[in-house]
């Protein structure tokens, strides 16, 4: 079964400073791969997705993410973290064949000191 | 226009008793999902309704759970019976069409306390 990783539960960064989120997949070939964001008492927003073509995506907020298929990997980067960027991110996947949920990955709490 | 919304906001109920919780989707989204949030957890996939097919229930938990969506509007998810480790946010995603490449796009979820 098809499954998602974040390895990092919580990650804390200065306000400023860069920012990668790791994401891992388990899937037996190339999935559609996302990443939310959650605010405190917020649903989860859209940053951004990857279907195909370019594996550099770029997002909403400044977000982008790398798609890595020789790493099963769909990381997170910001070049420059605010404080507004505090918040729990989720990745998660959604196969290729019939209409399926997405999995979603664990999250990683990202906290933003000044 | 207006996104999905769900009520209520906050429910505590005591163990044993039903509850039930809504979703309101985008107008037009044909897709309709819930999920489930519990503490320290990500989502975890519970219901899924596509127009006028048969919902996809592979997620539901236990039978105490069960939902219900008429044609393309609000959906109702009931719990039964409730236990304490039915405690979570309860999320409710909807989207134009539920092929590959069509977002979710979720509500705020409604957080369920069991006492």
């Amino acid at each position: 079964a098809q499954s998602v990783t974040q390895p990092d539960i919580h990650i804390t960064v200065s306000e400023g400073a860069s920012l990668e989120l790791r994401c891992n997949y388990s899937y037996g070939a190339t999935p559609y791969l996302f990443w939310y964001v959650q605010s405190p008492g917020q649903g989860l927003q859209l940053l951004l997705k990857y279907f195909s073509g370019d594996t550099l995506v770029q997002g909403i907020k400044g977000f982008e993410a790398e798609f890595k298929r020789s790493q099963s990997s769909f990381n997170l980067r910001k070049p420059s973290v605010h404080w507004s960027d505090a918040a729990e991110y989720f990745c998660a996947l959604k196969i290729l064949s019939g209409n399926t949920p997405l999995v979603f990955g664990k999250g990683t709490r990202l906290s933003v000191i000044a | 226009g207006a996104g999905v919304s769900q009520s209520p906001s906050n429910k505590v109920t005591e163990k044993g008793k039903d509850v039930e919780l809504r979703c309101d989707p985008i107008s037009g989204h044909t897709a309709l999902y819930w999920y489930r949030q519990r503490l320290g957890q990500g989502l975890e996939f519970l219901i899924y309704f596509q127009g006028n097919s048969a919902p996809d229930k592979s997620g539901l938990p236990s039978d105490r759970f069960s939902a219900e969506r008429t044609g393309e509007s609000v959906s109702t998810l009931t719990i039964q019976r409730t236990q304490q480790e039915d405690s979570a946010v309860y999320l409710c995603a909807s989207s134009p069409l539920a092929d590959h490449t069509d977002t979710q796009y979720f509500g705020p979820g409604t957080r369920l306390t069991v006492l």
